[in-house]
C-alpha cells in the first residue's frame, strides 16, 4: 500500500530562519513523483515544489528545496529565510502509482512563522 | 486566466438531505479531481475524471456519493442521504492533461456541515 507519513503535526520558526519539514513514504514503484503542497488559512492548496524520483538532484524553487533520499524513502522540505507568509499547513503527497492519478497526502504539518 | 472555483463556499444541511457541490476547473484542463478533507487531516482522494468519464472512482466511500462531468468541464459531486460523518471540506482540483507529474490546481473548497 502507498502511504505518506508526516511525523511533525506542528512546527514553528522565527522569521528569516530555516526550517525543515519531514516526510516519509512507502511505495513499490520505481519511478514516481513527489510533491509538497501548501495550504494557507484561506484554504486554497498551492504547489510548492515537485521532485522526480529518477533524478538524483534535489529540486529547488527559490527559498524552497527538498532533501530527497530515495533509498530511505524520505522527502523533506527545507524553507530558507522563512517569511510570515509561509505560515500554513504543508502536505507531502504523491500519486498512488502506475497510471493512477489519485494523490495520496500526508496528515500535514502546521508551520507557524513568528515575527 | 481564472483558477478553479467551487460553489457554494459553505453548505449547511440536515442529516438525510441531498446536496450538490459544484466545481469549475481551469479552462482547457481535461483532468478533474475531487478530494475530501476532514478536520486536521490531509485531503483524501474521491474520484478522478478524464474528460467526461470517471477514470477512477475508487475513493468514493459508498453509493451515496456520485459525481458527474457531462460536458468535460464543470463537475458536480452529489451526496444522497447525508450523514453527520460527511461533514468535511470538499476540494476540487484540475490539471492540464491528467499526467501523474502534472501540477494539480486546487479550488478553495466547499465546507459541508451536516447537522
Amino acid at each position: 500500500a502507498q502511504t505518506v507519513t508526516q511525523s511533525q503535526p506542528e512546527m514553528s520558526v522565527q522569521e528569516a530562519e530555516t526550517v525543515t519539514l519531514s516526510c516519509t513514504y512507502d511505495t513499490s514503484e520505481n519511478n514516481y513523483y513527489l510533491f509538497w503542497y501548501k495550504q494557507p488559512p484561506s484554504r486554497q492548496m498551492i504547489l510548492v515544489i515537485r521532485q522526480e524520483a529518477y533524478k538524483q538532484q534535489n529540486a529547488t524553487e527559490n527559498r524552497f528545496s527538498v532533501n530527497f533520499q530515495k533509498a530511505a524513502k524520505s522527502f523533506s522540505l527545507k524553507i530558507s529565510d522563512s517569511q510570515l507568509g509561509d505560515t500554513a499547513m504543508y502536505f507531502c503527497a504523491f500519486p498512488s502509482g502506475g497510471n493512477n492519478n489519485d494523490m495520496r497526502f500526508g496528515a500535514g504539518t502546521r508551520l507557524t512563522v513568528k515575527p | 486566466g481564472a483558477g478553479v472555483s467551487q460553489t457554494p463556499s459553505n453548505k449547511v444541511t440536515e442529516k438525510g438531505k441531498y446536496v450538490e457541490l459544484r466545481c469549475d476547473p481551469i479552462s482547457g484542463h481535461t483532468a478533474l479531481y475531487w478530494y475530501r478533507q476532514s478536520l486536521g487531516q490531509g485531503p483524501e482522494f474521491l474520484i478522478y475524471f478524464q474528460g467526461t468519464g470517471a477514470a477512477d472512482d475508487s475513493g468514493l466511500p459508498n453509493d451515496r456519493f456520485f459525481a458527474v462531468r457531462p460536458e468535460g468541464s464543470v463537475s458536480t459531486l452529489k451526496i444522497q442521504r447525508t450523514e453527520r460523518g460527511d461533514s468535511a471540506v470538499y476540494l476540487c482540483a484540475s490539471s492540464l492533461g491528467g499526467r501523474v507529474e502534472e501540477t494539480q490546481y486546487f479550488g478553495p473548497g466547499t465546507r459541508l456541515l451536516v447537522l
